[in-house]
């Protein structure tokens, strides 16, 4: 039963620190999606790789956030340092070639004090 | 600016009804649009319509896509609790160097028994 999964599922932080996500997307998808999904935004889609090379990481403020794909294998989403403001959920996705289906995650609850 | 807008933001139905769910949008290169479906956690996928006027159906739900009146909508007829979720609505657009995705703020359907 293939699926996308994330840790930590939960992850309270206090104000400043370094946090770090990780998602293993399918195997043999070849595009990932970082998501960030609060009530008052909704979904919004911080950042995509495909063949784990960036194509867009627009949505995503880049003076603190950051998403890489060591490998094939592992996405990471990294935000230094966190603030408040960042308290959400945050959702992984993969696919197959473009902005199609997307398998998601369980997402990671993120709660920073 | 591209956007997506869907209606109604929410819904209350008894179960055994019909309902229909309408996403509108503006965008500059239209590719696709994308239905998901999200219960308490990650969305999960229902259609994906590319072509104007051709319904995708699967089970109690279909979809359709108006590409001249820019919008789709979703049905679900007889509907049970288990239909309670938030859906969502996405339209795929094509830049000059990669695809972006823009998602409306969804659906809130309430199913009572």
């Amino acid at each position: 039963d293939a699926r996308v999964t994330q840790t930590p599922r939960h992850k309270v932080t206090e104000m400043g620190q370094e946090v770090t996500m990780r998602c293993q997307p399918i195997l043999g998808h070849n595009t990932v999606f970082w998501y960030r999904q609060t009530m008052m935004q909704g979904l919004e889609l911080l950042a995509y790789f495909r063949n784990r090379a960036p194509l867009d990481d627009s949505g995503m403020p880049k003076d603190r956030f950051s998403a890489e794909m060591p490998d094939a294998t592992l996405a990471t989403l990294k935000i230094q340092p966190s603030e408040p403001r960042d308290s959400a959920v945050y959702f992984c996705a993969s696919g197959l070639g473009g902005l199609n289906e997307q398998f998601f995650g369980p997402g990671t609850r993120l709660t920073v004090l | 600016e591209d956007k997506v807008v869907q209606s109604p933001l929410s819904l209350v139905v008894h179960e055994g009804d019909t309902v229909t769910l309408n996403c509108s949008y503006e965008v500059t290169n239209f590719r696709s649009l994308l239905w998901y479906k999200q219960e308490k956690k990650a969305p999960t996928f229902l259609f994906m319509l590319t072509s104007s006027g051709i319904e995708k159906k699967s089970g109690r739900l279909s979809s359709i896509l108006d590409k001249k009146e820019l919008f789709s909508i979703l049905n679900i007829t007889a509907t049970q609790t288990g239909d309670s979720a938030v859906y969502l609505c996405a339209v795929v657009t094509e830049g000059d160097s990669n695809y972006q995705l823009i998602w409306g703020a969804g659906t809130k359907l309430i199913i009572k028994p």
